[in-house]
């Protein structure tokens, strides 16, 4: 079952711009992380964040969670057309097992 | 050194067919997880194994099974596919159990089509 839910859907943006992807989970968690697949490919891991932190950077990616309303968002600065990918975001649990949950993705399109 | 490999890359099976699948991990890792991606259902988690034992399985019917051997490399099978059983079935690694601390290294990707 999907824990994460990522907004927008979908994002379309031209080069250069600034996009910001939203992900809501609905429980206590350990940590998140944000990966991205190309197109039916694999995925590759961006950023992990843990449930006591609350901002990260990773080059041009910045990462913010917030525990209080369960939510985080993954932020790419000066957007290029290789940065065209699919961005998921997946928690890690508290309790239990820990294995990963992943939301239904951001689908990010980015043209020159 | 090498990432995770899936074998194969492509499959095309017939309704009420079984089939097989490989993953083998990075070299050093001991966890393998497998996950369906479907456009409806996105990434569901199948099952993790850990040193050959499975230590955690998603909600999929029994016709879902895997293994791990003793040199972490990991086999899942779908017995009897139904035509929903179409997807992209990603096996990930990771050095110990789960992922409280480590990201998941994921392979390519089998695209299994069932007709």
């Amino acid at each position: 079952s999907q824990q994460g839910e990522e907004d927008p859907q979908a994002l379309s943006i031209q080069e250069g711009e600034n996009a910001t992807m939203n992900c809501s989970y609905k429980t206590s968690i350990n940590n998140l992380q944000w990966y991205r697949q190309n197109s039916g490919r694999g995925l590759v891991h961006l950023i992990l964040i843990r449930s006591n932190e609350r901002e990260k950077h990773s080059g041009r990616l910045r990462v913010t969670l917030d525990t209080s309303k369960k939510s985080s968002s993954l932020l790419i600065t000066a957007s290029r057309a290789a940065d065209t990918a699919s961005y998921f975001c997946a928690t890690v649990s508290n309790s239990g097992y820990s294995t990963l949950t992943f939301g239904k993705g951001t689908m990010l399109l980015v043209s020159p | 050194k090498a990432g995770v490999t899936q074998t194969p890359r492509y499959l095309i099976k017939t309704r009420g067919q079984q089939v097989t699948l490989s993953c083998s991990p990075i070299s050093g890792h001991r966890s393998v997880s497998w996950y369906q991606q479907t456009p409806g259902q996105g990434l569901q988690f199948l099952f993790e194994y850990f040193s050959e034992t499975q230590r955690n399985k998603g909600n999929f019917p029994g016709r879902f099974s895997g293994r791990q051997f003793s040199n972490s490399r990991s086999e899942m099978n779908v017995s009897t596919l139904e035509l929903g059983d179409s997807a992209l079935y990603l096996c990930a690694s990771s050095p110990g159990q789960g992922f409280l601390s480590t990201e998941a290294f994921f392979g390519q990707g089998t695209r299994l089509t069932v007709v």
